[in-house]
């Protein structure tokens, strides 16, 4: 079975602080797709960045990037310089495997709440 | 830009009563899914379909249903409410390739007495 794991309920970082927040992940299957979702005060999912199973290079976006460790089922997401704008619930969430029985099934972490302190 | 409505914002229902939720999609999105979502507990995914008339059990699928008659639009189904099914439930869909992110509905707060 599936699971991601997001141990980190609640965070504070400084401004202009880089922040990493922590997701693993288990599955058996060899290929599957890794997301990170904020979710703001407004309710709202925000999508963030996406990693591959068999993506060479960790995926970037902006300020977002993910430390993707294959071996130790991590997806960390890095903020780099945190802006007050940051401060959110932010979700790891796991697609299953490509040629699986349940390959459109998404399932999420329990989150982590950031907050960006002035 | 990719709609996902809700049909309600809030809601109040009563214990035992049939409760319907609805999401429509604008962008002929493939799949769908419904998840509740609960502090300290994240967003636990009750039931997806990807395809007309499919679907497939989530996480937490005990006092659900779903219908999917058309692509368009995924309802939910709480055959008889209890009040341990007060949540926020939110509706996502999303294109069927491997690495397409889902687009998520404003979600359904909602109370039961």
């Amino acid at each position: 079975a599936q699971k991601i794991t997001q141990t980190q309920p609640g965070m504070f970082v400084q401004e202009k602080e880089a922040v990493t927040l922590d997701c693993t992940y288990d599955t058996s299957d060899p290929s599957y797709g890794l997301f990170w979702y904020k979710q703001p005060s407004s309710g709202e999912m925000i999508f963030l960045i996406y990693q591959g199973s068999y993506d060479q290079q960790n995926a970037t976006e902006g300020r977002y990037s993910l430390n993707f460790q294959k071996a130790r089922k991590s997806a960390n997401l890095v903020i780099s310089a945190s802006q007050l704008g940051d401060s959110a619930m932010y979700f790891c969430a796991m697609r299953g495997g490509l040629f699986s029985s349940s390959a459109s099934k998404i399932i999420f972490g329990s989150g982590t709440r950031l907050s960006i302190r002035p | 830009d990719v709609k996902v409505t809700q049909s309600s914002r809030y809601l109040v229902k009563r214990t035992g009563e049939k409760v319907f939720l609805e999401c429509v999609q604008d962008m002929d999105h493939e799949n769908m899914f419904w998840y509740r979502q609960d502090p300290g507990l994240g967003l636990r995914l009750i039931y997806f379909s990807y395809d007309v008339k499919m679907k497939e059990k989530g996480d937490i699928p005990e006092g659900y249903s779903v219908s999917r008659e058309k692509k368009e639009r995924f309802s939910l189904i709480l055959e008889s409410a209890s009040t341990n099914q007060t949540s926020m439930y939110l509706c996502a869909s999303n294109l069927d390739g491997y690495n397409q992110p889902q687009h998520f509905g404003d979600g359904t707060r909602l109370s039961i007495l």
